[in-house]
């Protein structure tokens, strides 16, 4: 089974400080994702990787930056958080170039303070 | 980018079909649709992916009419395990670009 990791299942944060999250992944997936969940809003894209140093901005990717070093992992970092940042943020990574199906972490629940 | 709208909930008692239709009316020739499945405190799981017509896997059933601006998720005899967030996803990948846009999801709640 593929298996997405997440560093922490909870984060608190205060407003200000600078913010890593972590995902990694097991099968050697190309692509990967970083999406912010809000109720009523769905889930909506932040950035996303094709390979290895790519990365390339989604819907929302204001007051956020990724990176990625290595293939199976791809960090989301918030320069300086704020309350409006507070969310569940999930990651994803799919094998396909379409990201048909793409298989996700159980998510972070990021508290800005 | 293509818009998604979706019920925000529905009910269904134990056994019953249950369809959920996701309305995309400005979806683009490339685009492809898929629905995923949320259990509380997990991440979104993949179900069943199509472009046009009918799709049928072991769990589930795509309906996508030919002008392709909605699409049905269709799950048969529903059982309380059922009870989840759906979500239909329409988007397509390109020149190192990828246009994906999730609807708000569907609650659907199962009742004994």
């Amino acid at each position: 089974d593929v298996k997405v990791t997440q560093s922490s299942r909870y984060l608190v944060k205060r407003t200000g400080e600078k913010v890593f999250l972590e995902c990694v992944q097991d099968m050697d997936h190309e692509n990967m994702f970083w999406y912010r969940q809000d109720p009523g809003l769905g889930l909506r894209l932040i950035y996303f990787s094709y390979d290895v140093k790519m990365k390339e901005k989604g819907d929302i990717p204001e007051g956020y930056s990724v990176s990625r070093e290595k293939k199976e992992r791809f960090s989301l970092i918030l320069e300086s958080a704020s309350t409006n940042q507070t969310s569940m943020y999930l990651c994803a990574s799919s094998s396909d170039r379409e990201a048909v199906e793409q298989y996700f972490g159980p998510g972070t629940r990021l508290t800005v303070t | 980018l293509a818009k998604t709208t979706q019920p925000i909930s529905m009910d269904s008692y134990e056994g019953q079909e249950v369809n959920i239709t996701c309305s995309h009316n400005n979806i683009a020739t490339n685009d492809y649709i898929t629905w995923y499945q949320q259990f509380p405190s997990q991440g979104p799981r993949f179900i069943i992916q199509g472009y046009k017509t009918k799709v049928t896997n072991e769990v589930a059933s795509l309906f996508i009419p030919a002008d392709r601006k909605s699409s049905t998720l269709s799950l048969p005899r529903v059982s309380l395990s059922d009870t989840a967030v759906y979500y239909c996803l329409v988007g397509h990948s390109g020149a190192g670009s990828y246009q994906l846009t999730f609807g708000k999801g569907t609650k659907l709640s199962v009742i004994p």
